[in-house]
């Protein structure tokens, strides 16, 4: 069975900084890109970022751009999100996806419950 | 960047009946297009890939259609599992973009 499970958010002041974690088991990790997917408290979905298997490709939206790093650690099966200089505008629930493919596909097949990032003084 | 664009925000139905979503895209996404459904307190649970495929245990009562710019996501008959709200997400370009989501209600 797949899991992804986040960790790591919380209430963080604004331009301070956060990193994400999230620990997949129930396949093979380093087979698969991944993502993060964010949705702002009752608001749609957003894709933040995405990288490859061998994270060699990584995308950002223009959102987060220069201010997220995406990475991997494919021996411990885990992904991460490095989030500097937060705004109000970055408060949400952070989902940790599964791609369908090696490469970025944006096919999310599978996510896990997220973690929430609220940026407040 | 392709905007998707869903219909109507809210639809209120018995169980039982036939829902019809639609989601609009700016322009082309060929057959890039998927569903998701999710549910109060938890993640999105992917449904439909490339317009008209079911995912991995997503029940026949799941229908999935059109090409291009128009794609419609049909419940045949309502489960009282069903009442969600669905997104669309294309993925023909970057940034890959979800539309702003149906509410599907009981009435």
């Amino acid at each position: 069975e797949v899991q992804l499970v986040e960790s790591g958010g919380g209430l963080v002041q604004p331009g301070r900084s956060l990193r994400l974690s999230c620990a997949a088991s129930g396949f093979t990790f380093d087979d698969y890109a991944m993502h993060w997917v964010r949705q702002a408290p009752g608001k749609g979905l957003e894709w933040v970022s995405g990288i490859s298997w061998n994270s060699g490709t990584v995308g950002y939206a223009d959102s987060v751009k220069g201010r997220f790093t995406i990475s991997r650690d494919n021996a411990k099966n885990s992904l991460y999100l490095q989030m500097n200089s937060l705004s109000s505008e970055d408060t949400a629930l952070y989902y940790c996806v599964k791609d369908n493919q090696i490469s970025s596909s944006w096919l999310f097949d599978y996510w896990g419950q997220g973690t929430l990032v609220i940026v407040s003084s | 960047e392709i905007v998707l664009t869903q219909s109507p925000a809210t639809l209120s139905l018995s169980p039982g009946e036939r829902a019809t979503l639609s989601c609009r895209a700016s322009q082309s996404v060929s057959n890039y297009l998927a569903w998701y459904q999710q549910k109060p307190g938890q993640a999105p649970r992917l449904l439909i890939y490339d317009a008209s495929n079911r995912a991995t245990g997503i029940p026949a009562r799941f229908r999935g259609s059109g090409s291009g710019t128009d794609f419609t996501l049909t419940i045949s008959s309502l489960e009282p599992e069903d009442f969600a709200v669905y997104y669309c997400q294309h993925r023909s370009n970057w940034p890959p973009h979800f539309g702003g989501g149906t509410k599907v209600e009981i009435k």
